[in-house]
C-alpha cells in the first residue's frame, strides 16, 4: 500500500533553514509528482511546491521563491522540503501529498505524509 | 497567486443541502477544469472528495458533487449527516505548474 513517512517534529530559531524529508514506499516513485501544503495552527491549506521525481524538475508558489527547495533521492525515494530563513509566521505542520495522476500534476492527492509540525521560537 | 475566495462558513441541519463556492479568477478556476474539494476533520490529514471540478474518486459518497461557472466552483452536499461537518477546501491549478488553495470553509450541521 501506498505511504508516504515524513521527518519528526522540528524546532528551530528565527533565521534558520529546516529540511523535512517524505519517504515514499509502495509504488513507484518516479511515477508521481509530490507536492508541499503546509497548514498553519487554526489556518487553511497552502500550496508550497511541486517535484517530478522522475526529472527533478520543481515549481514554487511565489510566496516561496528563493526561500524553498524541493529535492528527492531516487535510491531511498525520499523526496525532501527546505525552507530558509524561517521566521514565526512559517510554524506550520507541513505536508508531503502524492499527485494522483501518473506522469502529470493532476493537483489532487489522495495520499498525504502523516504532517511534521515545524515550530520557530527564538 | 492569492488564495481563492471561500466563505469562511457554512451551516445545515441533518438531511438538507448546502453549497460551497470557491471563487478565483479567469487565471486559475476560470482557465482549468482542474478543480478539488478537500474534507478535513480536526487534527486529521485532507481527505480528496472531488476532482476535476466534478468528478469523485471511488469510496467517496454520491452526496458530494461538484461544478463550476465562470471563475467560480462549488461544492455540494446533499443529505447533510452529522459526519460531514469538517473544515472544506477547494484547489484550482493556477498555471505554470502551480496550484492555490482556497481559504477554507468551515461546516456545521446544527
Amino acid at each position: 500500500q501506498v505511504q508516504l513517512v515524513q521527518s519528526g517534529a522540528e524546532v528551530k530559531k528565527p533565521g534558520a533553514s529546516v529540511k523535512v524529508s517524505c519517504k515514499a514506499s509502495g509504488y513507484t516513485f518516479t511515477t508521481y509528482y509530490m507536492h508541499w501544503v503546509r497548514q498553519a495552527p487554526g489556518q487553511g491549506l497552502e500550496w508550497m511546491g511541486i517535484i517530478n521525481p522522475s526529472s527533478g524538475s520543481t515549481s514554487y508558489a511565489q510566496k516561496f521563491q528563493g526561500r524553498v527547495t524541493t529535492t528527492r533521492d531516487t535510491s531511498t525515494s525520499t523526496v525532501y522540503m527546505e525552507l530558509s530563513s524561517l521566521r514565526s509566521e512559517d510554524t506550520a505542520v507541513y505536508y508531503c501529498a502524492r499527485d494522483q495522476a501518473p506522469g502529470e500534476s493532476s493537483g489532487y492527492y489522495l495520499y498525504w505524509g502523516q504532517g511534521t509540525l515545524v515550530t520557530v521560537s527564538s | 497567486q492569492s488564495a481563492l475566495t471561500q466563505p469562511a462558513s457554512v451551516s445545515g441541519s441533518p438531511g438538507q443541502s448546502i453549497t460551497i463556492s470557491c471563487t478565483g479568477t479567469s487565471s486559475d478556476v476560470g482557465s482549468y477544469n482542474l478543480v478539488s474539494w478537500y474534507q478535513q476533520h480536526p487534527g486529521k490529514a485532507p481527505k480528496f472528495m472531488i476532482y476535476e471540478v466534478n468528478k469523485r474518486p471511488s469510496g467517496v459518497s454520491n452526496r458530494f458533487s461538484g461544478s463550476k461557472s465562470g471563475n467560480t466552483a462549488s461544492l455540494t452536499i446533499s443529505g447533510l449527516q452529522a459526519e460531514d461537518e469538517a473544515d472544506y477546501y477547494c484547489c484550482s491549478h493556477a498555471g505554470s505548474s502551480t496550484w492555490v488553495f482556497g481559504g477554507g470553509t468551515k461546516l456545521t450541521v446544527l
